[in-house]
């Protein structure tokens, strides 16, 4: 069956570490986000990528980084620059990042990171 | 920018009606979308409505009303596992896709 694999599931960091949250779509399709969830609040965009090798910063990208070497993989690194990145993270696709987004968006199943 | 309000939270019993609304301020508009979240899970795309009207997917409903900025969710025939977020979406843009805060529904016996 086509999805989204996120991985891990819970992951810890410490202070001044950075970590990479994986992402892994076998949907075929082109565009990826990467949004970010805190406790009771909607979801915040950190970055998207429409095609392989290019990405944008979505609103809150300060103290994150990503890459799109294939198209199915969109890995999101939390660096250390992130004060607060206690948070679930959540990565989806589209088939398109084009304006019909009639098909919707499909999510993973996310992680939950927190800082020890 | 972009800004959409929706209700924190709405309760109802089982079998009834409940209707969930969102108005939007957006500097362009592609459509509103509808996503379901159950806690700790992964939001699941619900509707989307492009053009002002009615859509209807089994006993969840979507109305736009462009000229107004609003949309709502109408959920029937509640069931206890209806109970979960709520969040309303619009694509400003090319790109993104922007989302409310989220309503959460509990449904009650």
């Amino acid at each position: 069956d086509g999805g989204i694999t996120q991985s891990p599931k819970y992951l810890f960091r410490k202070e001044g570490q950075n970590v990479t949250l994986s992402c892994e779509q076998n949907l075929n399709h082109d565009a990826m986000y990467w949004y970010r969830q805190d406790p009771g609040q909607g979801l915040r965009l950190i970055y998207y990528s429409q095609i392989v090798n290019d990405f944008q910063k979505g609103d809150i990208a300060e103290g994150y980084s990503v890459s799109r070497e294939k198209k199915e993989s969109f890995p999101l690194t939390v660096t250390s620059a992130q004060k607060n990145p206690t948070a679930f993270y959540l990565c989806a696709s589209s088939i398109s990042g084009g304006v019909d987004s009639g098909y919707g968006y499909t999510f993973g199943s996310g992680t939950r990171l927190t800082v020890v | 920018g972009q800004s959409l309000e929706q209700p924190s939270e709405v309760t109802a019993v089982e079998g009834a009606i409940v209707q969930i609304n969102c108005t939007y301020q957006t500097s362009g508009f592609y459509g509103l979308s509808w996503y379901q979240q159950h806690d700790g899970g992964a939001p699941t795309f619900l509707s989307y409505n492009a053009l002002d009207g009615l859509e209807e997917t089994g006993r969840f409903s979507s109305f736009l009303s462009r000229s107004d900025s609003y949309g709502y969710l109408l959920l029937q025939e509640l069931q206890m596992k209806d109970s979960a977020s709520y969040f309303c979406a619009v694509k400003p843009g090319f790109q993104k896709l922007v989302f409310g805060t989220g309503t959460r529904l509990l449904v009650s016996p």
